[in-house]
């Protein structure tokens, strides 16, 4: 079983602000990470999916880079805003599985 | 992009009872996985429901405790068995959009309060 860490737990900044995320995994057999956007009764919503160390992919104000080497990946948002309020989960793929860490949880301030 | 649907949404169960959650997906899917969130902690996978085979089953999840159907490519079924107040979680169903490596698209989940 994948040990997958994410820092900070959770995370309050004021709109506006940037920031981002860590997400800690073993770096041997590596096959994917899962990024995805989780809010309060909604469905978990895919961010990306990063195969390649060095990948580095980009969606509106969030982008995300990867170090399969070192095993890590920063998930960054730029100018966050209140809708931007979620659990963030990595989600490293272990052959056909997915094993999701304990998420960020950001709360954006007006 | 696959649209997955669970019911029911939420629901407050008796210790010692039974639920059933349902899972529709509107195309077909080979696998479909059924995650558990307990509070505070993260998605857990309790199995991987193949149509056509018996689901598999994650290391401290059993078939007698979470009974899985998968009668087709579209539909799965978690029975949550004899529950106690532990098993108040959120259950949710996923299935990804092509293989097992591609995006995975999730259902809205089951709120699940054990008394």
């Amino acid at each position: 079983i994948l040990n997958v860490e994410q820092s900070p737990q959770s995370l309050h900044v004021q709109e506006g602000d940037s920031t981002n995320f860590t997400c800690s995994f073993p770096s041997s057999n590596f096959y994917a990470l899962h990024w995805y956007r989780w809010e309060t009764a909604k469905s978990p919503e895919a961010l990306f999916v990063m195969t390649l160390n060095g990948d580095e992919k980009k969606k509106g104000r969030i982008s995300a880079t990867l170090n399969t080497k070192e095993g890590y990946s920063y998930l960054y948002i730029k100018g966050s805003q209140p809708e931007d309020s979620a659990t963030y989960l990595c989600a490293p793929l272990d052959t056909d599985k997915l094993i999701f860490g304990t998420g960020t949880r950001l709360q954006v301030f007006p | 992009s696959a649209v997955i649907s669970q019911k029911p949404s939420r629901d407050i169960c008796q210790r010692g009872t039974s639920l059933t959650i349902q899972c529709q997906v509107d195309s077909q899917v080979t696998m479909m996985f059924w995650y558990r969130q307990q509070p505070g902690q993260s998605l857990t996978l309790i199995a991987t429901a193949n149509q056509g085979s018996e689901a598999t089953y994650e290391s401290g999840f059993v078939i007698d405790k979470f009974p899985i159907s998968r009668p087709n490519l579209t539909f799965s079924t978690l029975t949550v068995s004899n529950m106690s107040p532990e098993d108040s979680s959120i259950y949710l169903c996923s299935a990804p959009r092509g293989g097992s490596t591609d995006t995975q698209y999730f259902g809205p989940g089951t709120r699940l309060t054990v008394l």
